[in-house]
């Protein structure tokens, strides 16, 4: 079955870098593009990124674009975020998220998420 | 961006009633090249993360219980539980795949009167 399996979360000073890493199988990966999606503690869902199934276009949303850069290894299976010049509003639980299908952004399975603080 | 507005924020419904929940966005999601409405709906419990029910705004999911079910086109949408159950407590969210930014309602909680 699929599976989407977030690491790289942390506790980082506002200013700091981390990188997430999402690890899949289950499907075949290079067919499908992928999104990172994040929930701010006791708050709603906020897509954050999008990056197509062979890495060529990329999305952001505005709350991250300059700071974050998505990204994914084909060969491994494994979607990335970089996040850099963290904020306090960026503390949330990040989920690596997979796209249902090829020709269009609707989104179905889940990770469990990697948890982000950025705290002084 | 897509705007998406639910409503209530929260709903209190007894056991075995309906529970009905309202999504408006704040331009068009149907896509006349194929005839679809770009629409999902995800369900959240306490501690987990969301999990797809309905998409194509009346499209159920593999696994998906028949009493859940989506209606509506162009920029009004709505979830219906024809017959609350004890585990159907949860946060729901709409979710508009239209165009980027993808775009989220804020949540309606859930919970048993």
């Amino acid at each position: 079955q699929v599976q989407l399996v977030e690491s790289g979360g942390g506790v980082v000073q506002p200013g700091g870098s981390l990188r997430l890493s999402c690890a899949t199988s289950g499907f075949t990966f290079s067919t499908l593009a992928m999104h990172w999606v994040r929930q701010a503690p006791g708050k709603g869902l906020e897509w954050v990124a999008l990056i197509w199934y062979d890495g060529t276009n990329k999305y952001y949303a505005d709350s991250v674009k300059g700071r974050f850069t998505i990204s994914r290894d084909n060969s491994k299976s494994t979607l990335y975020l970089e996040m850099n010049s963290l904020r306090f509003e960026d503390t949330a639980i990040y989920y690596c998220v997979k796209n249902q299908a090829v020709s269009y952004f609707g989104v179905d399975v889940w990770g469990q998420g990697t948890t982000v603080a950025v705290s002084s | 961006d897509i705007v998406m507005t639910q409503s209530p924020d929260s709903l209190a419904v007894s056991l075995g009633e309906r529970a009905t929940i309202n999504c408006k966005s704040s331009q068009s999601l149907f896509y006349s090249s194929n005839n679809k409405n770009f629409l999902a709906w995800y369900q959240q419990k306490p501690g987990q993360p969301p999990k797809l029910l309905i998409y194509w705004a009346s499209t159920r999911e593999s696994g998906v219980p028949d009493r859940f079910s989506g209606s509506g086109s162009g920029t009004d949408f709505t979830l219906t539980i024809s017959s609350l159950q004890a585990e159907d407590v949860a946060t729901y969210y709409c979710q508009q795949y239209y165009s980027t930014p993808l775009t989220f309602g804020q949540g309606t909680k859930l919970e048993i009167k």
